[in-house]
C-alpha cells in the first residue's frame, strides 16, 4: 500500500514560515491533503487538492506539489498555529494518512 | 451547515463487536457524489482509514481491517453504521466519522469522535 513520510515534528519561531513535507512515491501524481489537529479537537481541511484552501483558512497557509514530495507552508506563524498536521492522499484503493506532523511554536 | 457526530459504546471488552452509528445532518446520501467515512486515531497517533460508503451504496473498506468491517446507510434517518468484529486492546481509538465528495476525495467536516477503549 502507499505510504506517506512525513517528519515527527517542526519547530518555528512566531512571525518565521514552516515548511512541513509529505513524501511519497510519485506523490506529484496523486492530488494532496492537508489536515490540521489540534489537541481534542477533530481534524480540520485546510488544504485540498495540492493547494486549494476551503473557505475560512487564511492564505498564510499553502500547500504544493512535486515529484516525490508535497509541501504545506505557513507564514507569518502564530502561536495558534501550533497543532498536529497530517497529509493524505487516495491511491485508488485507500484514502492513506501520513504518520503526521507536530508543529512547535516556540 | 454540515455536522456529524459518532454514538456508541465508550468500552468493549476483548472479542466483543463495536457498532458505531454517525448522525449527520446539512447533507443527505442521496446527493451524487457525497459519501460518508470512518476514520480512528489511537491515543497519541496517527490517523487510520476505516471504510467509506458512498450515496449510490458504493463501499469502500481498508484492506487491512476489511475482514472486520461493515459499513451501511441509512438514508430515512440520516445515518452510517460501522461494525467492527473480533475487537482486541489495540482498537483502542478515537473513532470520528466525516463527509466527502468524490469529487476532491478529501475530508472536509468531521464530527468531534468518539473515544472506544477495549478492555475486560
Amino acid at each position: 500500500s502507499y505510504v506517506l513520510t512525513q517528519p515527527p515534528s517542526v519547530s518555528v519561531a512566531p512571525g518565521q514560515t514552516a515548511t512541513i513535507t509529505c513524501g511519497g512515491n510519485n506523490i506529484g501524481r496523486e492530488s494532496v491533503h492537508w489536515y490540521q489537529q489540534k489537541p481534542g479537537q477533530a481534524p480540520v481541511l485546510v488544504v485540498y487538492d495540492d493547494s486549494a484552501r476551503p473557505s475560512g483558512i487564511p492564505e498564510r497557509l499553502s500547500g504544493s506539489n512535486s515529484e516525490h514530495t508535497a509541501t504545506l507552508t505557513i507564514t507569518r506563524v502564530e502561536a495558534g498555529d501550533e497543532a498536529d498536521y497530517y497529509c493524505q492522499v487516495w491511491d485508488s484503493i485507500s484514502w492513506v494518512f501520513g504518520g503526521g506532523t507536530k508543529l512547535t511554536v516556540l | 451547515q454540515i455536522t456529524l457526530k459518532e454514538s456508541g459504546p465508550t468500552l468493549v471488552k476483548p472479542t466483543q463487536t463495536l457498532t458505531l452509528t454517525c448522525t449527520f445532518s446539512g447533507f443527505s446520501l442521496n446527493t451524487d457524489t457525497v459519501g460518508v467515512g470512518w476514520i480512528r486515531q489511537p491515543p497519541g497517533k496517527a490517523l487510520e482509514w476505516l471504510a467509506l460508503v458512498y450515496w449510490d451504496d458504493d463501499k469502500r473498506y481498508s484492506p487491512s481491517l476489511k475482514s472486520r468491517l461493515t459499513i451501511t446507510k441509512d438514508t430515512s434517518k440520516d445515518q452510517v453504521v460501522l461494525t467492527m468484529t473480533t475487537m482486541d486492546p489495540v482498537d483502542t481509538a478515537t473513532y470520528f466519522c466525516a463527509h466527502i465528495t468524490s469529487g476532491e476525495l478529501a475530508f472536509d467536516y468531521w464530527g468531534q469522535g468518539t473515544l472506544v477503549t477495549v478492555s475486560s
